[in-house]
């Protein structure tokens, strides 16, 4: 069974500053997705970043960027110049390629507090 | 991206009784789901709402406690029958337009609480 697993409930970030939320995972399958998704506190989700794992080049987005390491099985996001609308909660997420669920599994997430 | 909106956006619900959540896109998409969030914890995947015929159901999730709907190719209905208070949650609805592993767009939610 695949398990995605945030380490750090809570974390904190002085407006302007970078930070970097962990995700790891664990499957036994080859090919997959991941993604990270942020919920603020109005509650709707949005995609922040999407990486298939056959590449090998870590996904960006502006100020978002990924530190996919496949062999670790980990998935670190990196937010740099953080900004007061970053604070939310960010859950980690994973799909596997095969059996065409579409079923995303997420961690626990991370809150994350940008302050100014 | 789809845009999608949930109805109600919450409510406060009586033991006992049932509850029909509405999902709608703004466009046609293959895939519809509906995850369950529990008060402070991550989001569950319930089913995925397969238009045209039965949902397919996670493990621990059923048919009769959570009926699902999907009569075309923008619309979704999730039931929660017979609630109890720990059916207190936020229910969401999520799309992806194409294959099952493109990205899924999220409604804003639905927070039901039991009394």
């Amino acid at each position: 069974a695949q398990t995605v697993t945030q380490s750090q409930p809570e974390m904190s970030v002085q407006e302007a500053e970078t930070v970097t939320l962990s995700c790891t995972y664990d499957t036994s399958e080859n090919n997959y997705y991941l993604f990270w998704y942020k919920q603020p506190p109005s509650r709707q989700m949005i995609l922040v970043i999407r990486q298939e794992a056959y590449k090998q080049q870590n996904a960006t987005e502006n100020r978002f960027s990924v530190n996919f390491q496949k062999a670790a099985k980990s998935f670190s996001l990196k937010i740099s110049d953080s900004q007061l609308g970053d604070t939310a909660m960010y859950f980690c997420a994973f799909m596997i390629d095969s059996g065409n669920t579409g079923k995303l599994i997420f961690g626990q997430g991370t809150t994350l507090q940008v302050k100014p | 991206s789809a845009v999608i909106s949930q109805k109600p956006s919450r409510d406060i619900c009586q033991r006992g009784t049932s509850l029909t959540i509405q999902c709608q896109v703004d466009s046609q998409v293959t895939m519809m789901f509906w995850y369950r969030q529990q008060p402070g914890q991550s989001l569950t995947l319930i089913a995925t709402a397969n238009q045209g015929s039965e949902a397919t159901y996670e493990s621990g999730f059923v048919i009769d406690k959570f009926p699902i709907s999907r009569p075309n190719l923008t619309f979704s209905t999730l039931t929660v029958s017979n609630m109890s208070p720990e059916d207190s949650s936020i229910y969401l609805c999520s799309a992806a337009q194409g294959w099952s592993t493109d990205t899924q767009y999220f409604g804003p939610g639905t927070r039901l609480t039991v009394l």
